[in-house]
Order: C-alpha cells, then sequence, then structure tokens
C-alpha cells in the first residue's frame, strides 16, 4: 500500500531565508504533485513532476523529483510572508485507478 | 474561465439531518471527484466519476452517502442522516481526463464546510 509521508508538518521561517520540504513516498511511481492550500480555500495545483530527474521552477519555489530514492523536494528561497500557506505532495497509486495517495500537508508561515 | 464550482459554502445541520452538496466541473472536463478532507489531513477521495459512471466508490460510505452526476456535467453528494464524525470539508475537482500518466492536472473547488452538531 503506498504511503506518503511529508516532512517538516509545521514550518515557521523568517522573510529571505531559504529551506526546502521533503516527501517520500513508499512504493514505486513515475509522478508527483504538489499543491498549496490557502486557509479556507481551495487547493491550486503548483506542480506536476511527470518523470526522475525532473525540476520545475515558479518564482521562489522550485520542486524536483527522484524516484529512484522515492523522494521529491520543494526548495522555497528567499521567503516571502505571501508564501505563507500548506503544501501538499500527492502521488498516484499503482493499478488502473491511479488514485492519488495525499501526504498530510506542510504547515508553512513565513514571518517578518 | 470559470473553475470548479460548490454549493453551498459553508452548512451547519444537526446529527441525523441530511444534507446535498452540489458541483459544477470546469468545461469539458470528463471526470470529476468528491473528497473529503478532515483538519490537518490531505483529500480523502471518496467517488470519481467518468463522465456519468461512478469508477471508483470503493471509499464512499454508502450506507448514508450518495453520489449522482446525471448528464456527466453537475453532481451531487449527499449524506442521509449526517453523523457527527461526518463534520469536515467536501471538495469537488475535476480534469480533463482521468489519465494521471499523462499528467493531467486535478482542479479543486473551494469547498463545502460542514459542521454536524
Amino acid at each position: 500500500e503506498l504511503k506518503v509521508e511529508q516532512n517538516p508538518l509545521f514550518l515557521s521561517m523568517q522573510e529571505g531565508k531559504n529551506y526546502t520540504i521533503y516527501c517520500n513516498y513508499s512504493t514505486t511511481s513515475d509522478r508527483l504533485y504538489w499543491y498549496r492550500q490557502d486557509p479556507g480555500k481551495s487547493l491550486e495545483s503548483l506542480f506536476v513532476l511527470l518523470s526522475n530527474g525532473a525540476v520545475k521552477q515558479e518564482g521562489r519555489l522550485m520542486a524536483s523529483l527522484d524516484t529512484k530514492a522515492r523522494l521529491s523536494t520543494l526548495h522555497i528561497t528567499a521567503a516571502v510572508h505571501d508564501l505563507s500557506a500548506t503544501y501538499f505532495c500527492a502521488v498516484p497509486n499503482a493499478g488502473n485507478n491511479r488514485k492519488l495517495i495525499w501526504g498530510l500537508g506542510t504547515s508553512l508561515a513565513v514571518n517578518p | 474561465e470559470a473553475g470548479v464550482v460548490q454549493s453551498p459554502r459553508y452548512k451547519i445541520i444537526e446529527k441525523k439531518q441530511p444534507v446535498a452538496f452540489w458541483c459544477n466541473p470546469i468545461s469539458g472536463h470528463n471526470t470529476l471527484y468528491w473528497y473529503r478532507q478532515n483538519l490537518g489531513q490531505g483529500p480523502e477521495l471518496l467517488i470519481r466519476y467518468e463522465n456519468e459512471e461512478a469508477v471508483d466508490d470503493s471509499q464512499l460510505p454508502k450506507d448514508r452517502f450518495s453520489a449522482e452526476r446525471l448528464k456527466g456535467v453537475d453532481s451531487t453528494l449527499k449524506i442521509q442522516p449526517a453523523e457527527l464524525g461526518d463534520s469536515a470539508v467536501y471538495l469537488c475537482a475535476s480534469s480533463l481526463d482521468h489519465l494521471i500518466g499523462s499528467g493531467n492536472t486535478i482542479y479543486f473547488g473551494e469547498g463545502s464546510w460542514l459542521t454536524v452538531v
């Protein structure tokens, strides 16, 4: 059974600092998704990583995927307050239904 | 382009009462999902539709939950009777199709927040 683990679950950081959120998953998968959720809001798609070694960047966020290590990272560069949100990673399970299995989320607070 | 639209946004009901949620997916999206999200957790799939057919409802508590997607567009999710443990956010989402292997993105609505008292 596929399990997806994120760490840390809570992160408080200062503006201007760098940090990395990790997403580990337990069985083979060839792709991974990152979503952002603001309090009381919808889930917003950030990145879709489709192959081993994939790297995508959008503004201060950069995501990468290592399918051999079953690990994805979401790196935050020079954080700003607007990045405060909860970040989820999700991995499709094997088999025909390809259901997305979600991590618990990383709650990020960026402080002035 | 309009996103996934859900209503109501908030609902407070007493236990044992019925409740229904409505979803209008993004135009042209064949696949529709209903998820439940509890506080501090990731979304949990309840049911997935391909057009009007429910193709994955293994996580739907069928004794009290029901869903339909008539004509393969709008969908409703019903709970009857509601229990205290049903308090959660019910998220509707849609995608062009469920070929996750091609990287199709799933777009989420803002959710229907249910409180059962």
